[in-house]
């Protein structure tokens, strides 16, 4: 199965920041890759997919890039809604695994 | 509006079955693809099964973990997918979600709230 490694794994940020979150992949995986947003009680919900296609109706301070083996997803500038756990998901093979998550706290 | 409800889940002792739906609405179900995923307490999602859509022939993937025990299908002229789940053990105790993707490497757009199913004696 294709790992895929979140880092960081808990990250604590103010609104108004910038922060990166980075999914490494075990083999390469081309640009099949997604993103997606969970708050608690909640499904998850698409912002990314291929890598950088933002999901429709998703704000634009989410972006995504990467390809292969190394991926990003980058808030530009957090508002307080966007505090939540963060996965990535690849496509590329089944099964079809997910990052361990990217837990983003308030400081 | 796309909608996707999941039901059936609930209590079961160790061994025995459960059948959960996935009712969707909102856009043409049988274009489309249906995932089953499921979050244990705690932790990350995991794919479950997928069924593609009859334009790729209608055939299915399974994780390694529910091969052999759960069994995914679905009903178009209902709008509706099934996961059969048989030999349940403690372990597969989790929030399970439905989602439907377009094609095997498209993403999951639209999932439903979940389902719970616990497993214990």
């Amino acid at each position: 199965d294709i790992q895929l490694t979140q880092s960081p794994s808990f990250l604590s940020a103010s609104v108004g920041d910038r922060v990166t979150i980075t999914c490494r992949a075990s083999q390469g995986i081309s640009s099949y890759l997604a993103w997606y947003q969970q708050k608690p009680g909640k499904a998850p919900k698409l912002l990314i997919y291929a890598a950088s296609a933002l999901q429709s109706g998703v704000s634009s301070r989410f972006s995504g890039s990467g390809s292969g083996t190394e991926f990003t997803l980058t808030i530009s500038s957090l508002q307080p809604e966007d505090f939540a756990t963060y996965y990535c998901q690849q496509l590329n093979t089944y099964p079809y695994t997910f990052g361990q998550g990217t837990k983003l706290e308030i400081k | 509006e796309v909608q996707l409800v999941e039901s059936g889940g609930g209590l079961v002792e160790p061994g025995r079955s459960l059948r959960l739906s996935c009712t969707a609405s909102g856009f043409t179900f049988g274009d489309y693809g249906v995932n089953w995923f499921r979050q244990a307490p705690g932790m990350g999602p995991e794919w479950v099964a997928f069924i593609r859509s009859k334009v790729y022939g209608g055939t299915i993937e399974y994780a390694a973990s529910v091969k052999d025990r759960f069994i995914i299908s679905r009903d178009d002229s209902k709008s509706i997918a099934y996961l059969q789940m048989n030999s349940l053990r403690t372990e597969d105790t989790a929030m399970y979600f439905c989602a439907r993707r377009s094609y095997d490497t498209s993403p999951s757009d639209y999932w439903g709230q979940g389902t719970l199913v616990t497993v214990s004696s």
